[in-house]
């Protein structure tokens, strides 16, 4: 089964401030079909998830143009130019690559300064 | 807009049975496929069911094959998760969630299933 890893685990950031998240998979996520089945999460306190970035670097309908998704292969980040305070909470990555078996990432917690 | 809205959480005893429903709105209910996530207490993500549109497809996560089975009613616009044999580490918020080909993109606000003596 594939492997999801995140870093960091946690991230303070000063608003304004652009921040990072590595995510990385235990095997290729480029499908056969020429697709890399990787997305994005965020999980605001109290909320369930909400989708940001489909298959690696497409934002979700109504997300802010500061999040943006790169990466190929076992390599992703997911990049906010600039934070806003709206924007704390739990970032998950999320391959289905290897469907029908969805893998989540442990996660990485944003806050602000 | 897509609504979905899950019932049927709560304390049940080590291997207890439990019914969770979810029922959708705001969509055509049978154009998607569904899933079942949860999410224990302080902790990540993990994806536990999915259902195809027409019910003839199942998939689990293997901690759960044998023992949860994702069903639904398509004239009801109701997905459902029994749950039997439930152990401790079953404990969690379950999240019904549109989706599960390759992804999920609208979720439930969850309901709680706690499983303890």
């Amino acid at each position: 089964d594939i492997v999801m890893t995140q870093t960091p685990l946690s991230l303070s950031v000063t608003p304004g401030q652009p921040a990072s998240i590595s995510c990385k998979s235990s095997q290729s996520l480029l499908h056969s079909d020429g697709k890399t089945y990787l997305y994005w999460y965020l999980q605001k306190p109290g909320q369930p998830p909400q989708p940001l970035i489909y298959e690696a670097s497409k934002r979700s309908s109504g997300v802010a143009e500061r999040f943006s998704g790169s990466g190929s292969g076992t390599d992703f980040t997911l990049k906010i130019s600039r934070v806003e305070a709206e924007d704390v909470g739990v970032y998950y990555c999320m391959q289905s690559t290897q469907a029908p078996l969805f893998t989540f990432g442990p996660g990485t917690i944003v806050d602000i300064k | 807009q897509v609504q979905l809205v899950e019932s049927g959480g709560g304390l049940v005893k080590p291997g207890g049975s439990l019914r969770l429903s979810c029922a959708a709105s705001g969509f055509t209910f049978s154009d998607y496929y569904m899933s079942w996530v949860r999410q224990a207490p302080g902790k990540g993500l993990e994806w536990v069911a999915k259902i195809s549109t027409i019910g003839t497809t199942m998939d689990y996560t293997d901690s759960v094959k044998g023992r949860f089975t994702i069903s639904r009613d398509n004239a009801k616009n109701s997905l459902h998760l029994q749950l039997i044999s439930l152990r401790a580490d079953d404990t969690a918020v379950y999240y019904c969630a549109r989706g599960g080909l390759r992804y999920f993109d609208h979720w439930g606000q969850g309901t709680l299933v706690t499983v303890s003596s």
